[in-house]
């Protein structure tokens, strides 16, 4: 079968670093992708990996091992809006994506 | 702006009552999506078009049903809502199927409650 694991709740101060990680395994592999969700509302986009390697945008950086089925979210200099859910998804061969149930992230000042 | 619209944000019905979610998008995408997502779970794909071309997944309920008259709308049928389908509906669209670094684009979701 297929799946994707995430820890189920994480949290973090203010200000501070936090790596949100993410297995996964799936038939075939075309991309993760991370998503943000705040409560009650739509997931929206973060980023894309497709090869191995971090990609940093701004205070978001996601990193990918193909080898490994793993990755990474690191989220620099937490703000109180960043606490949310971050959910992890992977495009299997078919171009289905498979989604974890993502982490919440909690926020403390 | 672009973007993916469902209406309503809150809908109500009764047990067994029928109720149609819908969705529209000005992406021009031609791929639509309908997730279920219950609290704390990750979103579960029901069915997906692309175009006219409609997929059911393998475990979707056959309560669940949905139509796509055009590009720009795709709506979701229950017909007999029973307590357990009381979740956020989440519609999303993408450019096509094998999606590359694109992501799906999502609506704000209709939450569902049964009564």
């Amino acid at each position: 079968g297929q799946n994707i694991d995430q820890p189920t709740e994480m949290t973090a101060t203010e200000g501070a670093i936090v790596q949100i990680n993410c297995t996964y395994q799936t038939s075939g592999f075309n991309g993760l992708f991370w998503y943000q969700q705040h409560a009650g509302e739509a997931p929206t986009f973060l980023s894309y990996n497709v090869l191995d390697g971090l990609e940093e945008k701004g205070r978001f950086s996601s990193f990918l091992s193909r080898s490994k089925g793993y990755s990474y979210l690191l989220l620099k200099e937490l703000q109180m809006k960043d606490s949310a859910s971050y959910l992890c998804a992977v495009l299997d061969s078919n171009y289905q994506l498979i989604w974890g149930a993502g982490t919440k992230l909690i926020i403390k000042p | 702006d672009a973007m993916v619209i469902q209406n309503p944000r809150y809908q109500v019905t009764q047990f067994g009552k029928p109720v149609t979610l819908s969705c529209s998008q000005t992406l021009n995408h031609n791929v639509m999506y309908w997730y279920q997502q219950k609290s704390s779970q990750a979103p579960k794909l029901l069915f997906h078009y692309y175009d006219k071309d409609f997929n059911n997944e393998a475990d979707t309920p056959d309560n669940f049903q949905s139509r796509r008259p055009n590009t720009s709308f795709c709506f979701l049928d229950i017909r007999s809502p029973g307590l357990g389908d009381a979740a956020m509906y989440l519609c999303a669209t993408s450019r096509d199927l094998e999606s590359g670094g694109q992501p799906q684009h999502f609506g704000d979701g209709t939450r569902l409650s049964i009564l």
